[in-house]
Parts: structure tokens; sequence; C-alpha cells
């Protein structure tokens, strides 16, 4: 069965410095992966996916998120973060063989300061 | 507004009660997913969905039960609540069976159990 970890529990950015959540995943093949943003009392909703291909790929929000084999990782970066992008980011994996549901991470709370 | 319609918002019940979650998918979905968020367990898959017929079961309490009806909106019962289950209940829905393209999420219902 597939699995997530996203290590870092809460990050802390200072508004218009670049950001980095990691995300590792545990899956025998290469998955389909997701990013999703979950803003206070709101649901989640879909930032990017990798599916194939380009192993970068551009999401919404200005964020994008680069999918590494080697290291099982599909970390998700932005350049400059705004206060707006203070939220809950979570990573989710799904199977390609067989049928599974998505597993998503525990996520990270993103702060931004001034 | 993601499409995804989940009713009531916030729900307050007394120990041992039961109560109805409804969801109403994305116009076009045929999977429904509930979702339960919990501060010390994350996202936890609890069932899926598709078409009316019951497809996947994650981390499902015996007492929790679904059903997905005929106009496809879905229901999750939960009865002989205590204390921990209050919880964050998600219903996210997709059009195929395996949700490979990522889901949609309606905003959630918040469940007070006192």
């Amino acid at each position: 069965a597939q699995s997530v970890t996203q290590p870092d529990i809460h990050i802390t950015v200072s508004e218009g410095a670049s950001l980095e959540l990691r995300c590792n995943y545990s899956y025998g093949a290469t998955p389909y992966l997701f990013w999703y943003v979950q803003s206070p009392g709101q649901g989640l909703q879909l930032l990017l996916k990798y599916f194939s291909g380009d192993t970068l790929v551009q999401g919404i929000k200005g964020f994008e998120a680069e999918f590494k084999r080697s290291q099982s990782s599909f970390n998700l970066r932005k350049p400059s973060v705004h206060w707006s992008d203070a939220a809950e980011y979570f990573c989710a994996v799904g199977a390609r063989s067989g049928y599974s549901t998505l597993t998503f991470g525990k996520g990270t709370m993103l702060l931004v300061s001034p | 507004d993601s499409g995804v319609t989940q009713t009531p918002k916030h729900l307050i019940t007394a120990t041992g009660q039961r109560v109805t979650l409804r969801c109403s998918p994305r116009s076009g979905d045929l999977s429904v997913y509930w979702y339960q968020q919990s501060l010390d367990q994350g996202l936890q898959f609890l069932i899926q969905y598709y078409n009316g017929e019951e497809r996947a079961k994650g981390n499902i309490l015996e007492r929790f039960s679904a059903q997905q009806f005929p106009d496809l909106h879905s229901e999750l019962n939960l009865s002989s609540l205590e204390l921990g289950d209050s919880a964050l209940y998600f219903c996210a829905s997709s059009v195929a069976q395996t949700g490979t393209g990522g889901y949609t999420f309606g905003s959630g219902t918040r469940l007070t159990v006192v």
C-alpha cells in the first residue's frame, strides 16, 4: 500500500520569500501525485497533479512541484509567498495499477510572517 | 464553490445519538468519497461509492455506514456517537472510479459530539 510523508508539520516563511514544502512517498512504482491546499474552514482545493511526462508540474496560484523518482519526492515550491498563501498543504498519492483511493499526508501548515 | 455540496456545515449532538451527513457530488461525477479529518489522525479515508455501488472501504467503523442514491447524492450515517467521533467530515467526488484525475472536495461538515 502506498504512503505519504510530509516531514514538516509547520513552516513559517516571510512574505516575499521562497517556499518549499516537502513530500515523500512510498509506492512500488511511479504513482499519481497531487498537492492540495486547505484554507481555514474550507475544503481541500487541488493545486496541481503529476501523471507522467515533464517532472516539473505547474499549478494554480503560482505553485509548482517537481517529481524526483530517485528520491521518491514531490516537493511543492513557490518563488515568492503571499500572505494569502497561509494555509495547510496536503500531498497525496494514488496508485497507477489495480485500484485504490488517494492516500494523503498529514499536512504542513504554512504560516506567513510580514 | 467547488460544485460539491455538503450539508449541514455544522452539527452538534450528544453521545449515543445518530446523525446523517449529506453530500451532492459535482455535476457529472459518479464517484463519491468520504473522509474524516481530525487533528491526531489527519485525513482518513472512510468509504467510496461509484454510481450507487460501494467500491472501496477504508478505516470506517461499524457504527458508520453510507450509501449513494440513484441521483448520485450520498449520505454518511454515524450512530452511537462517541466524543472521539468529533471531526471534520469531507465528501469528495470524481468522474472516474479511480479518481486518478484528483478529487473535488466539499467544504465539509464539522461534527461536535458533546
